[in-house]
């Protein structure tokens, strides 16, 4: 049973540029958020997908978006990058909206330079 | 609005000694508290959820977590630490007041020294 997949691992923009994360759920579940880990901090929560509508955003710019596909899994865009979008962005899956764990991909690392 | 707070940023312990990670919660209702680890360059890996019931709850690798309702905390524990337990330990609350987001606490470094 394959868990939550994310791609790219690594990536590498220069300011101003726009990125594509990719994240794959686990299998089974419906739901996914996506979080932002600068360094030497505590996960942030971007925003969540749930049939295919974004259901909850925190404290992001709209510079962050996302999408979810019929097949549950998501996108997360950030357009317009710079120094500070560099951090590891983390897809977690999870079965509906309720209590249900939230389970992690591995991660992609962005570096903006 | 819900948070956590990991008062040590930093916790060091001899293998074979038992670990003790501190968590403290400030939380409107009832709390949903989780635990998860995060090993370098990897994503974070759940370890153990309270959402009701036994104030001792068991998760994996031998990790277990007390939620204490009256010192608003829920500290992470394991009877004999190993080497291999080194890692960035991070407790969150799910913040019911929005949705099921998770809010972490800054995280805890845990060093194992053989």
């Amino acid at each position: 049973d394959a868990g939550v997949t994310q791609s790219p691992t690594h990536l590498i923009k220069t300011r101003g540029q726009q990125v594509t994360l990719r994240c794959s759920p686990k299998s089974g579940h419906d739901t996914v958020s996506w979080y932002q880990q600068a360094l030497g901090q505590g996960p942030q929560f971007i925003f969540q997908y749930y049939e295919e509508e974004e259901r909850q955003r925190g404290n992001f710019p709209d510079r962050f978006s996302g999408h979810q596909f019929p097949n549950y899994s998501s996108e997360l865009n950030v357009n317009a990058l710079w120094l500070g979008d560099s951090a590891l962005y983390l897809c977690a899956s999870s079965q509906g909206t309720g209590t249900d764990t939230q389970y992690f991909g591995p991660g992609t690392r962005l570096t903006v330079l | 609005a819900q948070s956590v707070a990991q008062p040590e940023d930093q916790v060091n312990v001899a293998e074979g000694n038992p670990l003790t990670v501190k968590c403290t919660y400030s939380v409107s209702g009832n709390p949903y508290l989780f635990w998860y680890v995060q090993y370098p360059n990897r994503g974070l890996q759940f370890l153990l959820k309270y959402i009701t019931g036994d104030n001792l709850v068991k998760g994996s690798y031998g990790f277990e977590a007390e939620f204490n309702k009256s010192q608003t905390s829920f500290h992470l524990k394991k009877p004999s630490a190993l080497v291999s337990d080194s890692a960035l330990y991070f407790c969150a609350v799910r913040d019911m007041e929005y949705g099921n987001k998770l809010v972490f606490g800054a995280g805890t470094i845990l060093r194992v020294k053989s």
